[in-house]
Order: structure tokens, then C-alpha cells, then sequence
């Protein structure tokens, strides 16, 4: 109950096309969904986040999209550019008691120019 | 402003020896957490650190420890390395403990060989 499922495991997109990252959870208390990206030889940096009261919440070129009832949610990266190419996280976490961040397995994404 | 800083960057050690790894969170954050990423993996949650109490830990042994001292700054300490706790140790901050969740930001990491 405690996992987060991440998916694909590698997505190769073209320049200026639509990054799609699935995220798929079973703890219905988790109730904060961030993503975070990593470069190599880099920690994790956040990207965006989202709590289940909202459907989507956009910064940017991110989008993050939320279905309670599915207990899915997913990263949507609008005109992907080559910098982006990175190691993308999914997470999730309750809000009671330690702050502790469950991590996808990762996305490793590259953008062809 | 500057970041979360980890030291050292990068550590070898041999099976059975003791390694102690710092952090400094952001300023003015109170929160510090510990987190354990293998090759090819997400981070796995190890410990969470509040106003200087233990607030969470996760399911690693007992030889993994950790303290948070009055300046907010934390140590993870490992005793008895094994093999298999190569890894890039993570360290996160957050301004506070709750109650809705907190952002946590990353520090680059300690990476750690073990021979």
C-alpha cells in the first residue's frame, strides 16, 4: 500500500513535443504529490506539486494531472526542449505524522533535438 | 540563498568500518530528512528529523543512526558497512512539520562506495 508505480521507464520524445509521465498509488491517505527532476551527479529538485483537492495545476511548461478516483496522477512537459532531458520522480506522502516522501521508480526522459 | 549542503560529496569505505555524513538545511528550515538512493532507483525514506526529535523512520537496521542539533544541521551515521549500502545518500529540508506536507528540498547527495 505503500508504493508508488511509475511509468514508462524510459520515454524518448522529440524536441518541441509532449512528455507524458503516468504515476499510479494505492494508500488512499496520501494526500501531497510532488515530482521532482534529477540530473546526473544532482539531488533531486522539485518540480511541481499537487494536493487531491485540485484536478491540474500548471507552472510553466509543467502540468500536473490528478484523478482521485483512478488514484492516478501524472506529469505532462509541454514543448520539451533538450535541457529537459533528466531523470523524472514521482512521490507521494500523508500528511499525518513524518514527512516521508514515496518515491516512483523514475522516468529516465531524453529529448532529441 | 544557499541551498542544502551536504558533506562530503564523496566517501570510500571498506565492509565493516563506521561513516558519518552531515547536512545543513536550508536557512530557517527546522526539518531534515534522510533518504538512501541506489543505482537506478527513487530515494527510500530512511529518517526524518524535527526540532531535534526523531519524527519517522523507515525500514532499515538498526546500524543506520541519525541526530539533529540546535543549529538544525543533522549527521546520518552508519556502523558495520556492508556492500550493499553503496549508495548516494540524500538530505532534505523543509521549513516545518505540519499539518499539511511540507516541500522538501534535496541536497546533491553524498555518494558512497563501499569495497
Amino acid at each position: 500500500q505503500q508504493q508508488v508505480k511509475q511509468s514508462p521507464q524510459s520515454l524518448i520524445v522529440q524536441k518541441g513535443g509532449i512528455s507524458i509521465i503516468n504515476c499510479a498509488y494505492e494508500n488512499t491517505a496520501f494526500d501531497y504529490f510532488p515530482w521532482y527532476q534529477q540530473f546526473p551527479g544532482k539531488g533531486p529538485a522539485l518540480l511541481i506539486a499537487i494536493r487531491p483537492d485540485v484536478s491540474e495545476k500548471k507552472e510553466g511548461r509543467f502540468t500536473i494531472s490528478f484523478n482521485k478516483s483512478a488514484k492516478q496522477f501524472s506529469l505532462h512537459i509541454m514543448d520539451s526542449q533538450p535541457g529537459d532531458s533528466a531523470t523524472y520522480f514521482c512521490a507521494a506522502s500523508k500528511g499525518q505524522g513524518a514527512q516521508k516522501l514515496v518515491f516512483g521508480q523514475g522516468t529516465r526522459l531524453t529529448i532529441n533535438p | 540563498d544557499a541551498g542544502v549542503t551536504q558533506s562530503p560529496t564523496h566517501l570510500i569505505k571498506t565492509r565493516g568500518q563506521h561513516v558519518t555524513l552531515r547536512c545543513s538545511p536550508i536557512s530557517g528550515h527546522k526539518s531534515v530528512s534522510w533518504y538512501q538512493q541506489v543505482l537506478g532507483q527513487g530515494p527510500q525514506f530512511i529518517f526524518q528529523y524535527y526540532e531535534k526529535e526523531e519524527r519517522g523512520r523507515g525500514n532499515f537496521p538498526d546500524r543506520f543512526s541519525a541526530r539533529q542539533f540546535p543549529n538544525y544541521s543533522s549527521e546520518l551515521n552508519v556502523n558495520a558497512l556492508l556492500l550493499g549500502d553503496s549508495a548516494l545518500y540524500l538530505c532534505a529540508s523543509s521549513p516545518r512539520q505540519g499539518p499539511l506536507n511540507q516541500p522538501q528540498h534535496f541536497g546533491d547527495g553524498t555518494r558512497l562506495s563501499i569495497l
